[in-house]
């Protein structure tokens, strides 16, 4: 149980195209859920927290026109970058939160962006 | 604001060997959550342990064992009889015991020598 899917798993795109990242709670229902970016050794950056029918919450530091978190239900929430460029090159993760694992976070298996 | 620090790097372990694993943490609060993450190749996030600071037992999960220093804000992993699977980056994280943030550290890339 607790699994999380993320897709796509690669994408590559060319500057200036916009790009969603889905994120799935396949076997629970999950209120919140977040996302990370991870560079190359380093270490997961908590970019937002997305909570299921409200407005995300952002990190500081993190654009919120550049990154648009839509948590339409309670097993999907989607990360849109717009505008990509190759700056935002980079492994994006997501987890959900399981209210039955006492707030433990699942995570999915991370989806790599390469803007050309 | 809760910080959490990995002062290793890098580590190595021969196969079948023991290897530990440092993690100190700054906070004030008096309740919270400990964690230690795997991330191997493929970079899914894996948990490993889970300490919850009002337990003065340490945890243990088969071959993963903690020492929970609360005193000392210290909360190291010990990893015995390595396997080459361990290979990984693994990284400590802390939650507030109401909250549902995870603060990680940097992360310390483990290899296992065969």
């Amino acid at each position: 149980g607790a699994v999380v899917s993320q897709h796509p798993s690669r994408v590559i795109c060319k500057s200036g195209t916009s790009v969603k990242i889905e994120c799935r709670s396949l076997d629970f229902q999950a209120t919140t859920m977040f996302w990370y970016r991870q560079f190359p050794k380093q270490s997961l950056m908590l970019m937002a927290t997305s909570n299921e029918g409200s407005k995300a919450t952002y990190e500081q530091g993190v654009e919120k026109d550049k990154f648009l978190i839509n948590h339409a239900s309670l097993t999907l929430s989607t990360l849109t970058v717009t505008s990509a460029h190759p700056e935002d090159s980079s492994f994006y993760i997501c987890s959900a939160i399981s209210w039955r694992s006492y707030n433990e976070q699942f995570f999915g298996p991370g989806t790599r962006l390469t803007v050309l | 604001a809760q910080t959490v620090t990995q002062s290793q790097p890098e580590m190595s372990v021969q196969e079948a060997e023991t290897v530990t694993l440092s993690c100190t943490y700054d906070t004030s609060e008096s309740d919270y959550y400990l964690f230690w993450y795997k991330q191997p190749p493929s970079r899914q996030m894996i948990l490993v342990i889970r300490q919850e600071a009002y337990k003065q037992q340490n945890a243990t999960e088969n071959r993963f064992s903690v020492n929970f220093q609360k005193a000392a804000k210290s909360f190291s992993l010990k990893i015995s009889d390595s396997q080459l699977g361990d290979a990984a980056m693994y990284f400590c994280a802390y939650r507030r015991e109401y909250g549902n943030k995870l603060v990680f550290g940097a992360g310390t890339i483990l290899r296992v020598k065969s």
